[in-house]
């Protein structure tokens, strides 16, 4: 049980490049979340699934598209880099959004993407 | 949409107790999570709230209050490993984090 993964690990792009960032997660959980997080800055929702064939917009959804057609898979795609985007990405998954006394159905990371946009 | 504040840093000696506040002011409340996440690693869930009262594990302990919009998190018997920053995050249909508060604990 790998949990979630992420590729890459790192990444350099330039200014105006598009990239990919994958993330997969083998515990069949329906939701599934992208975050960035800046230096000394919490956790902002990029985008999030509730399930294979749905998405939806978080805090901070401008410059990136997100695809779910899987259970598994919740790739990231940008697709003109800029500076601003640089930034660590997380990707999560969780079985349920809504906690409940008993089951926090709390959210599992991956290990991250560090990603710089000179 | 949430609003979310805890302390940026706090220090404390090897073996001590340190206690993390977050207040928080939302439009909807399913709970209150607090992470755990060492310097260039994910956060890893620590604890859970979604009634009133202390939630109890181990050395960790968190306490909610609804009507206050408070929450903190205890840290007891601080060890070394214990040096990571904390995050409290609110969950409405999704979950909203504070910047979170980086414990650094001293021999």
């Amino acid at each position: 049980n790998a949990g979630v993964t992420q590729t890459p690990k790192f990444r350099i792009l330039k200014i105006g490049q598009s990239m990919t960032l994958q993330c997969t997660q083998d515990m069949n959980h329906n939701y599934m979340y992208w975050y960035r997080q800046d230096p000394g800055m919490g956790l902002k929702l990029i985008y999030y699934s509730v399930g294979a064939g749905i998405t939806d917009k978080g805090e901070v959804p401008n410059g990136y598209n997100v695809s779910r057609s899987t259970t598994e898979d919740f790739p990231l795609r940008l697709e003109l880099a800029a500076p601003s985007q640089t930034s660590v990405y997380f990707c999560a998954s969780s079985y349920s959004t809504t906690p409940r006394r008993g089951n926090s159905y709390e959210q599992y990371f991956g290990p991250g993407t560090r990603l710089t946009v000179t | 949409g949430q609003n979310i504040d805890q302390p940026t840093e706090m220090t404390a000696t090897e073996g001590a107790i340190v206690q993390i506040n977050c207040t928080y002011q939302t439009s909807g409340f399913n709970g209150l999570f607090w992470y755990q996440q060492h310097a260039g690693e994910a956060p890893t869930f620590l604890s859970y709230n979604v009634l009133d009262g202390l939630e109890e594990k181990g050395r960790f302990s968190s306490f909610l209050s609804r009507s206050k919009g408070y929450s903190y998190l205890l840290l007891k018997e601080l060890q070394m490993k214990d040096s990571a920053s904390y995050l409290c995050a609110v969950a409405d249909y999704k979950l909203s984090f504070g910047a979170g508060t980086t414990v650094t604990v001293r021999a």
